[in-house]
This record gives structure tokens, C-alpha cells and sequence, in this order.
């Protein structure tokens, strides 16, 4: 069965510094590899995708990708309270489905 | 254009009742998801659509539920006989053609009494 898994959290970062995102799958098929934030009662924001390995830097975020390990992480500089929210990654193999974890809770504290 | 569009965000119904949610994808989107989110998961996948041909309905959970997209853009996800189980989030993601990210709308909260 293919997984992906996230550790639940709360972490709690403090404003300013840097949250850090693990994200774990199983299937070494995945191709595609996409964090989503969604805030309560939101809907998912796509906000990182990648699909090599190796960083991929947007503004604050940087995705990192080592398929070797199969892990993907989420990078946030310079925490700001609006980054409280939900994380979730994605994977996504030769199909057309993708893959969900379950998220991790950020709480980015004043 | 605008974003992928769903109504109605919020609807409250009697088990037994039958409901219709109505997904408008991104101008232009081939590929079109219908996904269920309970409370604390990610979303689920229930069926995908490319164009007006449904190419996979595996993750619907019961012949319950039905999905069309009859000229190949909105969307409606039907569920019949609306079960307490039933009470969700159920989420609308479209695609580009030769694109993998999907962009998701709003989302119908379905509440079954």
C-alpha cells in the first residue's frame, strides 16, 4: 500500500526562526512531490512543488527532495504567525492520483 | 481566470436525502478530482475526470455516490441516500492538461443530521 507519512505535530516554531516539514513516502515510483498549506477551514494552497532531487527555493519556502531516502521536506525562513496552518505533502507516482499525508500542524508563536 | 469554484460551500441535510454539489473548474483544465476530507486527514481521492470521461471512480465508497461532467467542465458529484458517515468536506481540484499540480476550490462542508 502506498504511504505517506507526516509526523501529526503541533511544532511550534518561534517568530522568525526556521520550521522544518519532513515528509516520508513509500512508493520509489513517486515522480511529483507537492506541499499544499491549509489553514482551518480553508481549502489546500498549493505552494511548492518538486520533482528532481536537490533544493527548489520559492521566497521564504524551500522544498528539498532525496529519492534516494525518500523523504521530502519543507523549509519556512523567517516564520511569521501567518504560517500557522496545516502542511500537507503530496506524492505523486506514474498515475494520475496523488498520494496525501495526513499534515503537520504549525504553530509559528509571536 | 478565476479560480475552481464550488457550491454550495455549506449544506445541511436529512439522512435519507439525496444532495448535488457542483464543481466549476479553471478555464482551460482538462482533469478534474473530486476528493473527501474528513476532519484531521488529508483528503481522500473519490473519482477523476479528464474531460467528460470519468477514468477512474475506484475511491467513491459507495454506488451511492455518482459523478458526471457531462460537456467536459462543471462538474457534479451526486450522493444519494446521504448517510451520518457521509458528513465531510468534499473538495474540487483541477488541472492543466499537461500539468501535475492541482489547484483545489473551497470545498462543500456536507453535515448529514
Amino acid at each position: 500500500q502506498k504511504e505517506v507519512e507526516q509526523n501529526s505535530g503541533p511544532l511550534s516554531v518561534p517568530e522568525g526562526a526556521i520550521a522544518s516539514l519532513n515528509c516520508t513516502y513509500s512508493d520509489r515510483g513517486s515522480q511529483s512531490f507537492f506541499w499544499y498549506r491549509q489553514y482551518s477551514g480553508k481549502s489546500p494552497e498549493l505552494i511548492m512543488s518538486i520533482y528532481s532531487n536537490g533544493d527548489k527555493e520559492d521566497g521564504r519556502f524551500t522544498a528539498q527532495l532525496n529519492k534516494a531516502s525518500q523523504y521530502v521536506s519543507l523549509l519556512i525562513r523567517d516564520s511569521q504567525p501567518s504560517d500557522s496552518a496545516t502542511y500537507l505533502c503530496a506524492v505523486r507516482a506514474l498515475s494520475y492520483q496523488l498520494i496525501w499525508g495526513a499534515g503537520t500542524k504549525l504553530i509559528i508563536k509571536p | 481566470g478565476a479560480g475552481v469554484s464550488q457550491s454550495p460551500r455549506y449544506k445541511v441535510a436529512k439522512r435519507g436525502q439525496d444532495v448535488a454539489l457542483r464543481c466549476d473548474p479553471i478555464s482551460g483544465h482538462v482533469s478534474l478530482f473530486w476528493y473527501q476530507q474528513a476532519l484531521g486527514q488529508g483528503p481522500e481521492f473519490l473519482t477523476y475526470f479528464q474531460n467528460e470521461a470519468q477514468l477512474d471512480k475506484s475511491g467513491l465508497p459507495s454506488d451511492r455516490f455518482f459523478a458526471e461532467r457531462p460537456e467536459g467542465s462543471v462538474s457534479t458529484l451526486k450522493i444519494q441516500r446521504t448517510q451520518q458517515e457521509d458528513s465531510a468536506v468534499y473538495l474540487c481540484a483541477s488541472s492543466r492538461p499537461t500539468g501535475n499540480e492541482q489547484y483545489f476550490g473551497p470545498g462543500t462542508r456536507l453535515t448529514v443530521t
